[in-house]
C-alpha cells in the first residue's frame, strides 16, 4: 500500500536560515510522482515542487529544492533563507504514474514557523 | 485566469439533508479529484475521475458520491450527511496524470459543518 509519512507536527526556524521537512514515502509502484504543498493559513493549497521517481537530479524551484534519496524512500523539502511568509502547513504527496494507481497520497502535514 | 472553483465556501447544515458541493476547472484538465482535510489526518482522497463518465474511489469514499457528466464539473454529493463528514473539502484537477510533472490545482476549498 501507498504511504506517505511526516514525523514532524511542527517545526521552528529562524528567518533566513534554512529547513528542512521530512517526507519519508511507501509505494510498490516503479514510477511515481512526490509532491510539495504549501496551505498559508489562508487555506489555499499551493504547489511548490515536483520530483519524478526516474528524475537524475534533485528538483529545484528557486529557494525550494528536493532531497530526493531513493534507495531511503525520502523526499525532503529544503527551504533556504526562510521568510515570515514562509509560516504555514507544508504536505508532501505522492501518485503513482503509468500504473494505473492514480491515487494521489498525502501526509499528515508539518507547521512551519518562522521566527523573525 | 486558470482556476478551480468550489461553491459553497461555507456551509452549515443538519444531519440527513442531501447537499451538494460544486466543482468547476477551466484548464481542460481530464483527472479530479474530491479531498477531505481534518486535524492531524492530512489531505485524504474521497474520489477521483480520470475523464468523462469514469470515476473511481480514494481511501474515504464512505457516504460520498460523485459525478462526471462534463469534463469541466465534478460535484460532490453528500446523500445523508452526518457528523462525522464535518471537514474542509477541496477539489482538484491536473492533467492526465500519467504524464510526470502535473501538479494539481486546488479549489479554495469548503469547510461543511454538519449538526
Amino acid at each position: 500500500a501507498q504511504k506517505i509519512t511526516q514525523t514532524q507536527p511542527g517545526m521552528f526556524v529562524q528567518e533566513k536560515e534554512a529547513v528542512t521537512l521530512d517526507c519519508t514515502y511507501d509505494t510498490s509502484d516503479p514510477s511515481y510522482g512526490l509532491f510539495w504543498y504549501k496551505q498559508p493559513s489562508s487555506g489555499e493549497m499551493i504547489f511548490l515542487i515536483y520530483q519524478g521517481s526516474y528524475d537524475q537530479q534533485n528538483a529545484t524551484e528557486g529557494r525550494y529544492s528536493l532531497n530526493f534519496q531513493k534507495a531511503r524512500k525520502s523526499a525532503n523539502l529544503v527551504i533556504s533563507a526562510s521568510q515570515l511568509g514562509d509560516s504555514a502547513m507544508y504536505f508532501c504527496a505522492m501518485r503513482g504514474l503509468g500504473s494505473g494507481t492514480y491515487k494521489y497520497i498525502f501526509g499528515t502535514g508539518t507547521r512551519l514557523k518562522v521566527l523573525a | 485566469e486558470a482556476q478551480v472553483t468550489q461553491n459553497p465556501r461555507y456551509l452549515i447544515t443538519v444531519t440527513g439533508k442531501k447537499l451538494t458541493v460544486t466543482c468547476s476547472q477551466n484548464m481542460n484538465h481530464e483527472y479530479m479529484s474530491w479531498y477531505r482535510q481534518d486535524p492531524g489526518l492530512g489531505l485524504r482522497q474521497i474520489y477521483y475521475s480520470m475523464n468523462v463518465e469514469v470515476t473511481d474511489k480514494g481511501d474515504v469514499p464512505e457516504g460520498y458520491k460523485v459525478s462526471r457528466k462534463e469534463k469541466r464539473n465534478f460535484p460532490l454529493i453528500l446523500e445523508s450527511p452526518s457528523p462525522n463528514q464535518t471537514s474542509l473539502y477541496f477539489c482538484a484537477s491536473s492533467q492526465y496524470p500519467g504524464q510526470g510533472a502535473s501538479e494539481a490545482f486546488f479549489g479554495q476549498g469548503t469547510r461543511l459543518t454538519v449538526v
